[in-house]
């Protein structure tokens, strides 16, 4: 069975840094890009960022641009997002969330999503 | 920065009726859309990808249309497990755009 499990949301102070982190299984995890998705409570869907499946590529939202860092570790199925100076904006469920087709076919949408990490930036 | 306008943000429906949801992108966007369906407590689950093509094992009565600009999600007969909030999404380049969402209730 396919499944993506993320780790490392807490509780946070504003301009704090976090690392979050998603373990994939199920599936040839180096033959896919990833994204980090986020949902704030009670609100919709947000991209926040994608990593090509050897992790040369690399794409973010404005809104987290310079302030994040997705990275991959193929050996290890897993998948990262360092993220810093951290806002009370940045609160939400950070799902990670895997590509549709094999790399290379450029289509990036979604077809399996972690349960999500919650990140609370709060004083 | 593609934006994607999703309308209306919310409707209520009898079972048996035709919804019709609309997204609109404020470029072209060729059929780089998708459509997700999420319901309370759970991750979304792609419907259409392609802007028209049906993920396999979502039911017949989901369709997409349109390119370019203008697309449609249209559930041709309403059930009650159709309750949820849908979400168009670009995928014509990064950073990829999602909609706000329509909430589908029933009446």
């Amino acid at each position: 069975e396919m499944q993506l499990v993320e780790s490392g949301g807490v509780v946070i102070q504003p301009g704090g840094s976090l690392r979050l982190s998603c373990a994939a299984s199920g599936f040839t995890f180096h033959n896919y890009a990833m994204h980090w998705v986020r949902q704030a409570p009670g609100k919709g869907l947000e991209w926040v960022s994608l990593i090509s499946w050897d992790g040369s590529g690399t794409y973010y939202a404005d809104s987290v641009k310079g302030r994040f860092t997705i990275s991959r570790d193929n050996s290890k199925d897993s998948l990262y997002l360092q993220m810093n100076s951290l806002r009370a904006e940045d609160t939400a469920l950070y799902h990670c969330v895997k590509d549709a087709l094999l790399s290379g076919s450029g289509d990036w949408y979604f077809d399996l999503w972690g349960r999500g990490t919650l990140v609370t930036v709060s004083s | 920065d593609i934006e994607m306008t999703q309308s209306p943000s919310s409707l209520s429906a009898s079972v048996g009726d035709r919804v019709t949801i609309t997204c609109r992108a404020n470029q072209g966007i060729n059929n780089f859309l998708a459509w997700y369906q999420q319901k309370v407590g759970t991750v979304p689950k792609v419907l259409i990808y392609g802007a028209s093509t049906l993920q396999s094992g979502v039911p017949s009565r989901f369709t997409g249309s349109g390119s370019g600009t203008d697309f449609t999600l249209t559930i041709s007969s309403l059930q009650p497990e159709d309750v949820a909030t849908y979400y168009c999404q670009s995928y014509k380049s990064a950073p990829l755009t999602f909609g706000g969402g329509t909430k589908v209730e029933i009446k």
